[in-house]
């Protein structure tokens, strides 16, 4: 079984701050894939990176994909409170299934 | 892309009875799978449903407590059978294409059970 430890689980910021979740795991995936979720809604894509130590921007928010492919970090610039909610990371096994992260839960204060 | 509808979006049931969720996809897709998910945490699989063959359930889930139901490429039904509290739960369905490809997900059914 392939296991991602997705850290924290939790954190509540002020407007403006930096924060960066982590997601860990001692297998490699085929590519690792970043969701967001609002409450009563799925979980929907931010970003997928497949190539070891590659790195996506989207806008204020920073995706890493470690060069052994085991492990990803989201860094996000001057959080806004519309950043708010529970951020996913999914490992994509190599017979396409997804493994997912314990979720951070990201509140973000005026 | 592909849009899923699931419903219903919550229900409120008595233990001992079954609810069934359904999705349904703007396209005909080949895998689908469902989730549960506790609210504000992580999304944990309970099987995978191909047209055509038996859903594959996870360790811990079982097809008589989730019967799953995938009559065509763009439908599937899952039901939760005997409910009890520890049911309660979020349950998503989700498609997804080609390995490094989006998963999309239905909006989710909250389920409670009282």
């Amino acid at each position: 079984t392939q296991l991602l430890e997705q850290s924290p689980q939790f954190l509540s910021i002020q407007e403006g701050e930096n924060l960066t979740v982590y997601c860990n795991s001692s297998s490699v995936f085929s590519s690792l894939q970043w969701y967001r979720q609002e409450p009563g809604e799925g979980p929907v894509l931010l970003v997928t990176v497949v190539t070891g130590g590659e790195v996506k921007k989207l806008k204020r928010l920073t995706f890493q994909f470690g060069d052994a492919r085991k492990d990803s970090s989201l860094h996000i610039t001057a959080a806004q409170p519309g950043d708010t909610g529970l951020y996913l990371c999914a490992g994509v096994t190599a017979g396409n299934m997804l493994t997912f992260g314990g979720g951070t839960r990201l509140m973000v204060k005026p | 892309s592909a849009v899923i509808s699931q419903k219903p979006s919550r229900d409120i049931c008595q233990r001992g009875t079954s609810l069934t969720i359904q999705c349904q996809v703007d396209s005909q897709v080949t895998m689908m799978f469902w989730y549960r998910q506790q609210p504000g945490q992580s999304l944990t699989l309970i099987a995978t449903a191909n047209q055509g063959s038996e859903a594959t359930y996870e360790s811990g889930f079982v097809i008589d407590k989730f019967p799953i139901s995938r009559p065509n490429l763009t439908f599937s039904t899952l039901t939760v059978s005997n409910m009890s509290p520890e049911d309660s739960s979020i349950y998503l369905c989700s498609h997804k294409g080609g390995i490094n490809t989006e998963a999309f997900f239905g909006q989710g059914t909250r389920l409670t059970v009282v």
